[in-house]
């Protein structure tokens, strides 16, 4: 199975918002409405942020959203902050009753 | 609060079989509504999904790992194992456990990881 197209970096300004995107197939990410989305600080645990393509579990802030259309999800940070500075993966059940992984978005706030 | 810990070796000879195994604190692994899975990272690259298994025994593999993965089950003792077998070094990696909803829609929370590096 192929990952998840991801952009390989985004950057932006404290306050500003930006979006990452992630492609996939009719097979993954447009087949089902269960695309997650994770932040990751190198040397620390994975974190959950979105999950059924636009839900916030509890205690996640809501400047972090999640939209899709067609094969592309869509993770938006609004409200940029320091902190958000990590890397992000979104990953999507698929139809062989599997996981994918997109292939990581570093994040750098200027 | 449910926790989850790995524990194994840190180092792993080639071509020999790799032994993890994520011990879950807080919570029953024997829960209908959830898999226990397992995820690694290799230095400088992405997530790769690995597997996962429910507690009745259903499991689920990474098409390209398929033929080398095992994972299983203990519920008496509250853990879920991975073994790799035939390793190599491309397998040196940061091997995490985690719990996964059903249809994999979420993953968490995960374990602190684990660091095995593949090397004679």
């Amino acid at each position: 199975q192929s990952a998840l197209t991801q952009p390989a970096s985004v950057s932006g300004s404290p306050g500003q918002s930006i979006t990452i995107s992630c492609t996939g197939t009719s097979s993954d990410v447009g087949g089902y409405n269960y695309v997650s989305w994770y932040q990751h600080h190198p040397g620390k645990a994975p974190k959950l942020m979105i999950y059924d393509v636009s839900n916030r579990p509890s205690g996640v802030s809501n400047r972090f959203s999640g939209s899709k259309s067609g094969n592309m999800a869509s993770l938006t940070i609004s409200g940029l902050q320091a902190e958000d500075e990590a890397d992000y993966y979104c990953s999507s059940y698929t139809g062989r009753s599997t996981l994918v992984f997109g292939g990581g978005t570093k994040l750098t706030v200027l | 609060q449910l926790q989850l810990q790995e524990s194994g070796p840190g180092l792993v000879k080639p071509s020999e079989t790799l032994s993890l195994t994520c011990t879950v604190s807080g919570g029953s692994i024997s829960s209908k509504n959830y898999y226990w899975g397992w995820i690694r990272q290799p230095p400088g690259k992405g997530l790769e999904w690995i597997g996962a298994v429910h507690y009745d025994g259903r499991n689920y593999f990474n098409p390209s790992l398929k033929s080398r993965v095992t994972i299983s089950v203990d519920t008496s003792k509250n853990q879920f194992s991975l073994k790799l077998s035939s390793v190599t070094a491309a397998d040196t990696a940061a091997f995490y456990c985690a719990r996964l909803g059903l249809w994999f829609r979420d993953i968490d929370p995960w374990g602190q990881g684990t660091l095995v590096t593949v090397s004679s």
